[in-house]
């Protein structure tokens, strides 16, 4: 059963905290690795990663893939109060050319100020 | 005005009751799906259409049928409400000539079922 995990599932910390959040998949014919953010309305795309080592940056945020070892980081460095949501982790995968993404569970963070 | 637009935004309706979501967009998207979000499981898919003849069950399709009206209409039903239907619901487009390959959502559809 193909499958994508985030961890942790939630993490508080202080406005310029850097955090790291973890995405790892299980997903048959993996075909990329996308990161959303969602405040308190509808997922915002991030990024979209496809090949392993290269880095996605976009401001504060940076995300890199690793198809080896089946898991991908966001990082947020310099955190700040608008940082505060939801980030999803979503693999598009599976037979066919079907744009069918598979979402993981999302991990809530919240940033003090 | 969204690219995406859901209706109604909130609904809170009884067990045994038919309701209808409906979901617009303006993005000339073939690709539409529906989305129920719950806390702590992230998003699952439960119909998506390729095109206004072409509908296929998602993860959790059980209790819902969709229909696609038109290119840029696609609504969820429930033919009869259960309380485990409380959930947040949201329609996405995507275009498989995009490069990033990104779902574009609604604002979503909060249901609650009593």
């Amino acid at each position: 059963e193909d499958k994508v995990v985030q961890s942790p599932l939630s993490l508080v910390v202080h406005e310029g905290d850097t955090v790291t959040l973890n995405c790892s998949y299980e997903v048959t014919n993996f075909r990329s690795l996308l990161w959303y953010k969602q405040e308190k309305k509808a997922p915002t795309f991030l990024f979209m990663l496809t090949s392993s080592g290269i880095e996605k940056k976009s401001g504060r945020l940076s995300s890199i893939l690793d198809k080896k070892e089946l898991f991908s980081i966001l990082n947020i460095t310099a955190t700040q109060t608008g940082d505060s949501a939801v980030y999803l982790c979503a693999v598009e995968g599976g037979s066919g050319n079907t744009g069918k993404l598979i979402f993981g569970q999302g991990t809530t963070l919240q940033v003090k100020p | 005005d969204a690219d995406v637009t859901q209706t109604p935004r909130n609904r809170i309706t009884k067990t045994g009751k038919r309701i209808m979501l409906e979901c617009s967009q303006t993005k000339g998207h073939d690709r539409m799906y529906w989305y129920r979000q719950d806390p702590g499981l992230g998003l699952q898919l439960i119909y998506y259409s390729f095109d206004v003849k072409d509908i296929n069950k998602g993860e959790i399709s059980d209790g819902y049928s969709v229909s696609r009206q038109a290119q840029a209409k696609f609504s969820l039903s429930l033919e009869s409400a259960i309380p485990n239907q409380t959930a947040l619901y949201f329609c996405a487009t995507s275009d498989p000539g995009t490069v990033t390959g990104e779902l574009f959502f609604g604002e979503g559809s909060r249901l609650t079922v009593l």
